[in-house]
C-alpha cells in the first residue's frame, strides 16, 4: 500500500460542476495535510492546508479531513477550464519532522 | 509574500559540464529543500537543510552537491550529470513552525542533460 494514494485520473468534469478529488493515507498519526495544484510544466502551488477534522473553505475550494477514515478530499465548486491541472495531495507523517509525503497526483480536466 | 526564487529557469548542459542551480527566499524560513520531478510523477525529495545544516540526504548520487551558504540561499552544484538527470528541479522552503510544515515551491529549473 502506498503511503499517500490518489486516483491518477484523468477526472473529467463539465464547466460549472463540482470536482471532487480524494486522497487516502496510511500513517494514522499524520497531522498536516496539503493540496497543491500543478499546471503542466510548472511548479506546485499550495492551494489548501488542513490540520483538524472537518471542512475548511477558501473561495471555491473546500478541503475535507477525516482522520478516523484516513482520507482528505478537495472539492472545487463551479469548476473552470483554468482549474485543469494535476492536484497533489501531501501529508506530514507523524515523526517525519518537516518532510512531506506526496501522492501521485490526480489530473483534472474541466471541459467547457 | 511567499516567494521562492530559482535561477536559472532553464539550463542545458553537457555531461562533462559543471553548473549550479540557485534558490533564494527572504521569508525567514529556516528549512529549504531540493526536489527532482520527472514528467507525470510527484516531486521526489533530494535534500533538506534545517537551520543551514544538511538534515536529509535521500541517497542522492554525489554528482549532485548541495550547499546552504546562509539562511536565505540554497545552491545545487551539478557535475558529470547523466541524460537521465534531465528533469524539473524544484526548491522549496518552510517556516518550520511546529505543527504546520507548509512548504512553498519556487518556479523550478528545467534541466536538460545532453
Amino acid at each position: 500500500q502506498k503511503e499517500v494514494e490518489q486516483n491518477s485520473g484523468p477526472l473529467s468534469v463539465p464547466e460549472g460542476a463540482i470536482a471532487s478529488l480524494n486522497c487516502t493515507y496510511s500513517d494514522r498519526g499524520s497531522q498536516s495535510f496539503f493540496w497543491y495544484r500543478q499546471y503542466s510544466g510548472k511548479s506546485p502551488e499550495l492551494i489548501m492546508s488542513i490540520y483538524s477534522n472537518g471542512d475548511k473553505e477558501d473561495g471555491r475550494f473546500t478541503a475535507q479531513l477525516n482522520k478516523a477514515s484516513q482520507y482528505v478530499s478537495l472539492l472545487i465548486r463551479d469548476s473552470q477550464p483554468s482549474d485543469s491541472a494535476t492536484y497533489l495531495c501531501a501529508v506530514n507523517k507523524e515523526n517525519a519532522g518537516n518532510m512531506l509525503t506526496f501522492g501521485g497526483g490526480t489530473r483534472l480536466m474541466v471541459k467547457p | 509574500d511567499t516567494e521562492v526564487t530559482q535561477t536559472p529557469k532553464h539550463l542545458v548542459m553537457g555531461m562533462t559540464n559543471k553548473k549550479s542551480l540557485k534558490c533564494e527566499q527572504h521569508m525567514g524560513h529556516r528549512a529549504m529543500y531540493w526536489y527532482k520531478q520527472k514528467a507525470k510523477k510527484p516531486p521526489e525529495l533530494m535534500f533538506v537543510y534545517s537551520y543551514e545544516k544538511l538534515s536529509i540526504n535521500e541517497s542522492v548520487p554525489s554528482r549532485f552537491s548541495p550547499e546552504c551558504p546562509n539562511s536565505s540561499l540554497l545552491n545545487l552544484h551539478l557535475h558529470a550529470l547523466q541524460p537521465e538527470d534531465s528533469a524539473l528541479y524544484l526548491c522549496a522552503s518552510s517556516p518550520l513552525t511546529s505543527g504546520l510544515y507548509i512548504q512553498y515551491f519556487g518556479a523550478g529549473t528545467r534541466l536538460s542533460v545532453l
